[in-house]
């Protein structure tokens, strides 16, 4: 069955440093989306990716973040100066589409956890 | 208000028995509400989803949804103890991928 891949599965950095996250989502998917889940709190959107755009992104996506789609098959999310408060764990989600509400589904991949010491 | 909101729980519930959680949220521009399961340190499973009024059945999980209450729910019948895990809804307005998740229900089935 296919599934969205994220490495690593733990990071640690330290604070100011540049960290890239990587993830390969489903093969035939066009959707792509980060999250975070602090730990003990929800799932928050970060940002979501579409045709090599940013087609939405939230109120934590500051400039500090950016992603990108560096060939056919990664997507990666790239913190340029860690904080303390990056600590967290970050999923990768892909979906095939937006427009079929009959079948959409958005699958995770098992996440990246972050931690800036 | 919350967008999305759940009871964070514990629900516990004996082996066997039906668990019932519900999830409200405030968009009326709602239109795609799934459930996923997350195990401790786990991503999001999907468990399933549910865009029309009524039920939609799968398996022993049936997703309820009732759009002039803002309210959706699932019922997991014949709880084992494997679907102790936390509980998430998530919701989504049309033609955006941005998922708005609760905080969770943490459900415990006792043997």
């Amino acid at each position: 069955e296919p599934e969205v891949t994220q490495t690593p599965s733990h990071q640690v950095t330290q604070m100011g440093q540049e960290v890239i996250l990587r993830c390969v989502p489903i093969s035939n998917h066009l959707y792509f989306y980060w999250y975070r889940q602090i730990l003990g709190q929800k799932v928050e959107f970060l940002v979501s990716f579409y045709n090599n755009e940013i087609s939405e992104k939230s109120e934590i996506f500051d400039d500090q973040f950016s992603v990108e789609r560096p060939d056919g098959s990664n997507f990666t999310l790239k913190i340029r100066s860690t904080k303390l408060e990056d600590s967290a764990m970050y999923f990768c989600a892909s979906s095939a589409h937006l427009d079929k509400a009959d079948s959409y589904e958005q699958y995770f991949g098992p996440g990246t956890r972050l931690t800036v010491t | 208000q919350k967008e999305v909101e759940q009871n964070s729980g514990p629900l516990s519930v004996p082996e066997g028995a039906i668990a019932s959680l519900n999830c409200t949220y405030s968009d009326r521009g709602s239109q795609s509400f799934f459930w996923y399961r997350q195990y401790s340190g786990k991503s999001p499973e999907l468990i399933m989803f549910i865009y029309s009024n009524g039920d939609k059945e799968d398996g022993r999980f049936t997703a309820q949804l009732n759009k002039a209450s803002q309210y959706v729910s699932l019922l997991i019948r014949d709880s084992q103890p494997s679907d102790s895990a936390t509980y998430l809804c998530a919701v989504r307005r049309w033609n955006t991928g941005k998922l708005i998740f609760g905080q969770g229900t943490t459900l415990q089935v006792k043997p």
